[in-house]
């Protein structure tokens, strides 16, 4: 099946640094999706991507999707303490009948503080 | 507006035991999902609802695992019997449609020892 590869697996930021993760793939994606996910509670939709070489912005937060539609990456500009946390992407394809697919996650990136 | 919720927090049970989770989606919301997301990893799709309709059960394994949804509102997910390797957090989620953004509720954390 299709599987997705986030990385880094894990980095440490210190408040005011950019930060900067990527998602590939070997399938090709209609949609690709990130999402941050906090400890005890469900992941939350971040960025949503549809068309291939798109990039949106959400605040600090910016995200293109890849042009061969094969990767996407996420930027954080000047982290906050409150950017720590569990960051997934998750690919999406149209599903039968034009309706939307699975979302497939990757294994996530993890977001601490430097000590 | 409410979010999803999603009942028990947390579960512990032994092996061979069977257990239930229930979740109560977002008012209105069509489609409703369960995912298993294991120590380490991303959420897995288990099972997708359209009202009371199976759209996708693919990745469920139905020799232990059961789900339903059957007024179109509720679902509950029963693991039937419990094996180690079930420990995770079930994920719980709603959209409006199939098509619109999924909302996660803060998951069920399963122990098995």
């Amino acid at each position: 099946g299709q599987q997705l590869n986030q990385s880094p697996q894990s980095m440490f930021i210190q408040e005011g640094e950019d930060v900067s993760m990527n998602c590939t793939s070997s399938s090709i994606f209609n949609t690709w999706l990130w999402y941050k996910q906090d400890p005890g509670e469900g992941p939350v939709l971040l960025i949503a991507l549809y068309k291939a070489g798109e990039l949106t912005s959400n605040g600090r937060l910016t995200a293109q999707f890849g042009i061969t539609r094969k990767d996407s990456f996420l930027n954080i500009s000047a982290s906050i303490p409150s950017d720590v946390g569990i960051y997934f992407c998750a690919g999406q394809l149209k599903g039968p009948g034009g309706s939307q697919g699975n979302l497939i996650f990757g294994k996530g990136t993890k977001l601490s503080v430097k000590p | 507006e409410a979010g999803v919720a999603q009942s028990p927090r947390y579960k512990i049970i032994e092996k061979r035991q069977s257990v239930a989770f229930w979740c109560n989606p977002i008012s209105g919301h069509a489609t409703l999902y369960w995912y298993q997301q294991i120590l380490g990893q991303g959420p897995k799709l288990l099972i997708q609802f359209q009202n009371n309709g199976v759209v996708d059960d693919s990745q469920l394994p139905k020799d232990r695992f059961s789900a339903e949804r059957l007024k179109g509102v509720d679902s509950t997910l029963k693991i039937q019997p419990a094996k180690l390797e079930d420990s995770a957090v079930y994920l719980c989620a709603s959209s409006l449609r199939r098509d619109t953004e999924a909302f996660f509720g803060q998951g069920t954390r399963l122990t098995v020892v």
